[in-house]
């Protein structure tokens, strides 16, 4: 089956560290690759996307790099802010399938001033 | 652009009653919208998936005659939660394809409504 497994939290910085979320997949055909954000009582942003390997997504500082090969999509930002504290989901949607968002778990990022 | 909006944001109503929750996409059409429901510190549950003038596909184990979902026109989708119980409650949020948009793929997120049923 489609699955999304990303690295669990919760994750507490200091501001300006670097940022790293992993996020790998498994899927039945070719999926595109997003990440999410759910900022305190707010629904999901879509962050940034991929849709073919070696794409690299980017917004906001945030950037992830579609690898086939290692079947990841791992989210970096080289300085955090106290702004960047939130609820990051990775998901996954067959191209050309069903179009159901496949998402994981969630990690909450604290960033502490 | 591709902005979602939810209506409630917070309801509460007493058991054995019925709950209508609406979806729009403000700024685009959207022929599919889907339907999530989302519990504490855990991830989206897709529950059904609603395509314009047709039925709504639900997710297994996702009751239809309890959660019934209208898809009436290209910018508007209801969930309506039919005698709801105290077990009903939570985060319910909507997001809508925009075809054209982040090459199709991409779903726009409304910002949810929470459901409390006392």
């Amino acid at each position: 089956g489609n699955s999304v497994t990303q690295m669990e939290g919760p994750v507490t910085l200091s501001e300006e560290a670097f940022l790293t979320i992993n996020c790998t997949y498994t899927a039945t055909g070719y999926p595109s690759l997003f990440w999410y954000v759910q900022y305190p009582g707010e629904g999901l942003q879509l962050l940034l996307k991929a849709t073919k390997a070696d794409d690299k997504g980017s917004n906001k500082g945030f950037e992830a790099t579609y690898r086939k090969e290692t079947t990841s999509f791992h989210l970096e930002k080289g300085s955090v802010q106290v702004s960047d504290s939130a609820v990051y989901f990775c998901a996954l949607v067959l191209q050309g399938g069903s179009e159901k968002l496949v998402f994981g778990k969630g990690t909450k990022l604290t960033v502490n001033p | 652009g591709a902005v979602v909006s939810q209506h409630p944001s917070r309801v509460i109503c007493k058991s054995g009653t019925s709950v209508k929750i609406e979806c729009r996409s403000l700024d685009f059409q959207a022929t599919t919208m889907f339907w999530y429901r989302q519990f504490p510190k855990q991830s989206l549950m897709l529950m059904a998936t609603s395509n314009e003038g047709s039925k709504a596909t639900y997710e297994q184990g996702v009751e239809k005659d309890k959660f019934l979902i209208n898809h009436a026109s290209l910018t508007l989708s209801t969930l309506t939660v039919t005698s709801a119980h105290p077990e009903d409650s939570s985060f319910y949020i909507c997001s809508a394809r925009a075809p054209g948009l982040a090459g199709g793929t991409a779903q726009y997120f409304g910002p949810g409504t929470r459901l409390t049923v006392t």
